[in-house]
This record gives structure tokens, C-alpha cells and sequence, in this order.
């Protein structure tokens, strides 16, 4: 049972523009929403995240909105560069403190 | 400070050998826990070790065990491999205050033939 579903499976940009990575989960005892930024041949790293308690969280060009009543998360990065393609695994995160994982979105930004 | 290391970073066994995979924690951080990614795949988790304890597993079968060390340090061991065994294995440490952030090391790139 996948419990954090994750879209696009693959996404390519161009460099400026928007990228949106969507998520939605099922369990509602969540409380924790990470997003990691993985690059080839490298573990997952913490890119921002947020809880339930808040609607939307920016960091930079990174921005996390948060529809609880839907639950639903997603991932926008702004003025997208090259250096931002990598895949982005959406988590969420509940009282054992372990994540569940999307399945990832391999984003591909052109110069 | 230093990070969560990971070794050997590549290795190649054969169906039915065993296979020991090591991780070195960051420092400060007494949780380790072991994911398996499979290509195009996010990280699953394998289990999870506090305190020289396994206090979390998932979905995986008795032949995947793991220690953890007084130093925090552990390792993951799996038995009888066989052919959907081949992936990065990731060892993730924590903080003692459990926030959920995960800090991963590279992982260990293991193919099985």
C-alpha cells in the first residue's frame, strides 16, 4: 500500500521557470512533511520542510503549500536552474518518526 | 562535524551469498536506520536501531538483520541474496530528539548476479 503518492514521475523545466511536485497522502496521523533533493550518486539530503500547523513555508526559491483538509503537499521551486535537476522525494512523517516515501520526480532543468 | 559514511560504496555478489554493509553515524546522533532504494524508487525503509536496539522494521524478511554498536556505528546483513536485492542501501542517522529529519550517507551500491 503506497501511502504517499507522488506526481510527476519525471518533469523537465526551463531555466526560469516553475517547477511543481505534487504529493498526497492518506494517513492522517502525519505531522512532519520533508522534502529531499537527491543528485546522482549521493544519499537523499533535507531540502525544506513542514507541518500541518501552517499552510505554506518558502525557503529561498523553495516553497512547500500545505492543503491539510486535502492532504495534500506540494514542492514549487522558482526561477529553476540547472544546478536545481536532481529527484525530489516528498516523505511524510508521523509519531514513530520514521517516513514513508514517495516514489521521487526526477526533474531536468535546461539551460 | 562529521557525516553519516557509508562503506564499501559499490560491491558485486552472486544469488545465495551473504553481505555485510557498514555505517558510521554522524556525530552526536544515537538513531540509525537502513533503506533500501531501488532504481527509480524512493527509499524504503528497512529497519531502524536506537541504543544498540532494533526498535522499527519494515516490510522486509528475517534474512535482512542489522546491529548497532556502543559507538553508534552499525551495520546491515543480509543473508541467502537474491537477485531483486540489488540496490543502494542508505544508512540514515538522526538526533536524539527524533525530529524526522534523516541525514543520509551516500549509500552502498550493491549488485547481486
Amino acid at each position: 500500500q503506497q501511502q504517499v503518492k507522488q506526481s510527476p514521475q519525471s518533469l523537465i523545466v526551463q531555466k526560469g521557470g516553475i517547477s511543481i511536485i505534487n504529493c498526497a497522502y492518506e494517513n492522517t496521523a502525519f505531522d512532519y512533511f520533508p522534502w529531499y533533493q537527491q543528485f546522482p550518486g549521493k544519499g537523499p539530503a533535507l531540502l525544506i520542510a513542514i507541518r500541518p500547523d501552517v499552510s505554506e513555508k518558502k525557503e529561498g526559491r523553495f516553497t512547500i503549500s500545505f492543503n491539510k483538509s486535502a492532504k495534500q503537499f506540494s514542492l514549487h521551486i522558482m526561477d529553476s536552474q540547472p544546478g536545481d535537476s536532481a529527484t525530489y522525494f516528498c516523505a511524510a512523517v508521523g509519531g514513530s518518526y520514521i517516513p514513508t516515501f514517495g516514489r521521487g520526480t526526477s526533474l531536468i532543468v535546461h539551460p | 562535524e562529521t557525516g553519516v559514511t557509508q562503506s564499501p560504496t559499490h560491491l558485486i555478489k552472486t544469488r545465495g551469498q551473504q553481505v555485510t554493509l557498514r555505517c558510521s553515524s554522524q556525530s552526536g546522533h544515537n538513531t540509525v536506520s537502513w533503506y533500501q532504494q531501488a532504481l527509480g524508487q524512493g527509499p524504503q525503509f528497512i529497519f531502524q536501531y536506537y541504543r544498540e536496539e532494533e526498535n522499527g522494521r519494515g516490510n522486509f524478511p528475517p534474512r535482512f538483520s542489522g546491529l548497532q554498536f556502543p559507538n553508534y556505528s552499525s551495520e546491515l546483513n543480509v543473508n541467502a541474496l537474491e537477485l531483486d536485492d540489488s540496490a543502494l542501501y542508505l544508512c540514515a542517522s538522526t538526533t536524539p530528539r527524533g525530529t524526522g529529519e534523516l541525514f543520509f550517507g551516500e549509500g552502498s551500491r550493491l549488485t547481486v548476479l
